[in-house]
């Protein structure tokens, strides 16, 4: 089935540093992918998503370019604030013995510091 | 509109149990996932009831299962808990079936199995 691996963290930066966090992924078809954050305490929530090569996600001033041709989809931030600090997950849909399903990285931690 | 909620949000049980999660999705959404949260494996996808139907599965013993209410409404179940058991469990909820449609999740219920 599909499967995404994505950097080990923890990563720890500065406020305003500028932040790349590596995805890759290994799929059969065209699968959609996906950032999600996962700040303290709380549930996961969608960041941002492209369905298609070459497409670009955005939202909160982080980006993510699904890359065919590298099987890509790393997640940059040109400015980071102190409220970026959480975990941040890469997923991609996965279809297998006719179930459809989200799969996800192990995921990253990110501390921000002032 | 009120977020997805998960009742209860921590529970301590003991091996050989059975529990029972449950999810109660944003209005107006017909979707709820299921998802396993632990350090080792991360985030696994357990199963997706959509119109009172399982219509996607992951891959996970038969001792867990769920159902879905007519209000959309989910519950999980764990028969038989073993240790390795203990994890977050996350509901998630969407609009329509599918890992394309953007998940909504909930903060999860932290499970405990001594």
């Amino acid at each position: 089935g599909n499967s995404v691996t994505q950097m080990e963290g923890p990563v720890t930066l500065s406020e305003e540093a500028f932040l790349t966090i590596n995805c890759t992924y290994t799929a059969t078809g065209y699968p959609s992918l996906f950032w999600y954050v996962q700040y303290p305490g709380e549930g996961l929530q969608l960041l941002l998503k492209a369905t298609k090569a070459d497409d670009k996600g955005s939202n909160k001033g982080f980006e993510a370019t699904y890359r065919k041709e590298t099987t890509s989809f790393h997640l940059e931030k040109g400015s980071v604030q102190v409220s970026d600090s959480a975990v941040y997950f890469c997923a991609l849909t996965s279809t297998q013995g006719g179930s459809e399903k989200l799969v996800f990285g192990k995921g990253t931690k990110l501390t921000v510091n002032p | 509109k009120a977020g997805v909620t998960q009742t209860p949000r921590y529970l301590i049980k003991t091996r050989g149990q059975q529990v029972t999660l449950s999810c109660s999705p944003i209005s107006g959404h017909r979707s709820v996932s299921w998802y396993q949260q632990t350090p080792g494996q991360g985030l696994q996808f357990l199963f997706e009831y959509f119109s009172e139907t399982q219509r996607n599965k992951g891959n996970f013993p038969g001792r867990f299962s769920g159902r879905q209410f007519s209000n959309s409404r989910s519950e999980m179940n764990v028969s038989t808990l073993e240790l390795g058991d203990s994890a977050l469990y996350l509901c998630a909820s969407s609009l329509e079936q599918g890992p394309q449609e953007t998940q909504y999740f909930g903060p999860g219920t932290r499970l405990l199995v001594l």
